[in-house]
């Protein structure tokens, strides 16, 4: 069975710290590896990953794959409360997009 | 302009009625889905459609039909309603492969 598991599921911290949340994927005919980020309405894209070892970044946020361990992380750096969220990752396993999503890490960031 | 839109937001409604949630996009994509958010924000997928086609059926009730009338279009009907139904519904669209979906800001089903 495909599965996608998350961790921590919740974190609260200061501003100005840096998070690293972690998704860890056990799915057939992987092909890539997506990180949201939901707030109170729809999830919003962050990242898609395909290829091991290669980071992307976007401002203080940034995602790296690693396909043999079968996992990838999400670092948050100089964290604000904007960042306060649900971020998920998601495996998609087949040609037609078919995601399978982790429950979601919960980030809070106190002032 | 909304990529992604569901109507309605916001449902509530009695246990037995059948009830409806419309979705559209308008980013020339040509697979839709429909995924339910449950209480504990975990997102499952319940159906998935490429032009017109239904390609994904998950194990969901038959209570609940997809309809597709054209690519730009995702309908999910909803009968006999009950109370385990109350979720986010939520419709997103991506090109086929190309992964990165876009979402629809959902509906909220209440079931009393």
């Amino acid at each position: 069975e495909d599965k996608v598991v998350q961790s921590p599921l919740s974190l609260v911290v200061h501003e100005g710290d840096t998070v690293t949340l972690n998704c860890s994927y056990e799915v057939t005919n992987f092909r890539s590896l997506l990180w949201y980020k939901q707030e109170k309405k729809a999830p919003t894209f962050l990242f898609m990953l395909t290829s091991s070892g290669i980071e992307k970044k976007s401002g203080r946020l940034s995602s790296i794959l690693d396909k043999k361990e079968l996992f990838s992380i999400l670092n948050i750096t100089a964290t604000q409360t904007g960042d306060s969220a649900v971020y998920l990752c998601a495996a998609t396993t087949d040609s037609w997009g078919k995601f399978q999503f982790g429950a979601g890490t919960q980030v809070v960031v106190t002032p | 302009d909304t990529a992604v839109s569901q109507t309605p937001k916001y449902l509530v409604t009695q246990m037995g009625n059948d009830k409806s949630i419309k979705c559209e996009q308008n980013l020339g994509h040509d697979t839709m889905y429909w995924y339910k958010q449950d209480s504990k924000k975990f997102l499952k997928i319940m159906f998935s459609y490429n032009n017109k086609e239904l390609i994904i059926n998950e194990t969901v009730p038959n209570r609940f039909s997809p309809k597709s009338p054209d690519k730009a279009h995702l309908n999910l009907h909803i009968n006999s309603l009950e109370l385990g139904d109350s979720a986010v519904y939520f419709c997103a669209s991506s090109e086929t492969g190309a992964g990165g979906y876009t979402f629809g800001s959902g509906t909220r089903l209440t079931v009393v």
